[in-house]
C-alpha cells in the first residue's frame, strides 16, 4: 500500500544544475499533479496530466518540465535551476481528476544555492 | 493574486475547546471546496469537503461551512485533541460550465494549528 512514492526525498543542487524529480502512483489512478509549497504561498500547481499521454501546465510552470512516462509514472524535471526554485515539491494522484480523492506523495525537499 | 487566502497564519487552542478555521476566496467559479491536514514531513491528507451546493458538511468532530454570498469558509473542530496540532490547508476548484477542472486545486495559504493539552 504505497499510495504515491516520490524520490529523492531531499536534493540540493548548485544554480544552473539540472535534476529529474520522480513520482510514481500504484492506484491506478488517471490523473496527476505536481504542485511546490513555499512559505506563506500555499501550494501552487506546476503541471498535471489529466491521463496517460497528455500534459498541460498549471499555476507556475515556468522553468519546469513534465513526463507522463506511462499510467504509474510523471517526472518532473528542471533544466537549469535556479535560487527561486527552491521549495518542497509534492507530486499527486487522484482516480479520475475530479476534484476530490487526492493522494499526495511525502514530498521532495529541493535546496538551489 | 491569491484566489484562495487564509489570513490567520496561526491558531492556538486548548484541548476539549473549539478549533476555527477560516477561509476566504474570491473566484465566484469555485464550486467545490476541501479542507486538508499536513503534518511536518508528510504530504497534505484529506480532510472534509463540501459542493456549493450545500451549506455544511459534517464528518465526526469535523464541520465545514459555507457562505456563498461572502465567499467565505470555516472548518470547526470540536473538541479539539493534541494530535489535530498540524497546518490545515483550505482548496477550491471549479470550471466554467460545461468544462472540467481536471481536478485542479487552489490552496490556500495554510494556518498551524496547536492545540494545548
Amino acid at each position: 500500500n504505497a499510495g504515491v512514492t516520490q524520490t529523492p526525498k531531499f536534493q540540493v543542487l548548485k544554480t544552473g544544475q539540472s535534476m529529474t524529480l520522480q513520482c510514481a502512483q500504484d492506484m491506478n489512478h488517471n490523473s496527476m499533479y505536481w504542485y511546490r509549497q513555499d512559505p506563506g504561498m500555499g501550494l501552487r500547481l506546476i503541471y498535471y496530466s489529466a491521463s496517460e499521454g497528455t500534459t498541460d501546465k498549471g499555476e507556475v510552470p515556468n522553468g519546469y518540465n513534465v513526463s507522463r512516462l506511462n499510467k504509474r509514472e510523471f517526472s518532473l524535471r528542471l533544466e537549469s535551476a535556479a535560487p527561486s526554485q527552491t521549495s518542497v515539491y509534492f507530486c499527486a494522484s487522484n482516480p479520475t481528476g475530479a476534484s476530490y480523492g487526492y493522494t499526495f506523495g511525502s514530498g521532495t525537499r529541493l535546496t538551489v544555492v | 493574486d491569491q484566489q484562495v487566502k487564509q489570513n490567520s497564519p496561526s491558531l492556538s487552542v486548548q484541548e476539549g475547546r473549539i478549533s476555527i478555521l477560516n477561509c476566504d476566496y474570491t473566484n465566484s467559479m469555485f464550486d467545490y471546496f476541501l479542507w486538508y491536514k499536513k503534518y511536518p514531513a508528510e504530504g497534505p491528507t484529506f480532510l472534509i469537503s463540501i459542493s456549493s451546493i450545500k451549506d455544511k458538511n459534517e464528518d465526526g468532530r469535523f464541520t465545514v461551512f459555507l457562505n456563498k454570498s461572502a465567499k467565505h469558509l470555516s472548518l470547526h473542530i470540536v473538541p479539539s485533541q493534541p494530535g489535530d496540532s498540524a497546518v490545515y490547508f483550505c482548496a477550491a476548484s471549479g470550471h466554467k460550465a460545461g468544462g472540467t477542472s481536471y481536478g485542479k486545486l487552489t490552496f490556500g495559504q495554510g494556518t498551524i494549528l496547536t492545540v494545548h493539552p
